[in-house]
């Protein structure tokens, strides 16, 4: 089974704090994701990454930067957190080709103060 | 702009009854249509769609793409509490086969 690990469950944080969101994959895909997930609003695309070293910006970059240092893993990096980035943060991979078909992570919910 | 529009947005139905959940799609270069479970934190993957007109099935749930409506349905029969859940339904678009996701249904099974 693909296993999309997310590192944490729970997250608080400060205004203005630096926060990192790591994702880690054991299935050797090639695409990896980040959306956030808000009531009435859905998933939306943060950022993706179709290789190593790779990034494409989504739907709402803005406030955010990712990092893909090694196939495995993706990270998700707010720069200075804010109120309106409490969110659900769900992680998710793909082998890659037609057919996105998305394995996701349990999610992080970050709530900034 | 790409859109994907599920309704209704919530819907609370008792066991054994048998439920549509609707799925419409505005996009362009369209190449497939997917539905997804969220239970509680993550979507697990139901079905994906790329022709009109055939049926996927599994169990209980099945689905079916009309890509001249621009639609997608999926019905649950015998409904149990265990398909209480949130059912989102995603678009693959363009050559980057990005996915595009509705706001997802919040279908409440009574016991």
């Amino acid at each position: 089974d693909v296993k999309v690990t997310q590192s944490s469950r729970y997250l608080v944080k400060r205004t203005g704090e630096k926060v990192f969101l790591e994702c880690v994959q054991d299935m050797d895909h090639e695409n990896m994701f980040w959306y956030r997930q808000d009531p009435g609003l859905g998933l939306r695309l943060i950022y993706f990454s179709y290789d190593v070293k790779m990034k494409e910006k989504g739907d709402i970059p803005e406030g955010y930067s990712v990092s893909r240092e090694k196939k495995e893993r993706f990270s998700l990096i707010l720069e200075s957190a804010s109120t309106n980035q409490t969110s659900m943060y769900l992680c998710a991979s793909s082998l890659g080709g037609r057919g996105e078909k998305l394995f996701f992570g349990s999610g992080t919910q970050l709530s900034v103060l | 702009e790409d859109k994907v529009v599920q309704s209704p947005l919530s819907l609370v139905v008792h066991e054994g009854d048998t439920v549509t959940l609707n799925c419409s799609y505005e996009v362009t270069n369209f190449r497939s249509l997917l539905w997804y479970k969220q239970e509680k934190k993550a979507p697990t993957f139901l079905f994906m769609l790329t022709s009109s007109g055939i049926e996927k099935k599994s169990g209980r749930l099945s689905s079916i793409l009309d890509k001249k409506e621009l639609f997608s349905i999926l019905n649950i029969t015998a409904t149990q509490t265990g398909d209480s859940a949130v059912y989102l339904c995603a678009v693959e678009i363009g050559a980057n086969s990005k996915l595009t996701f509705g706001k997802g249904i919040t279908l409440s099974v009574r016991p």
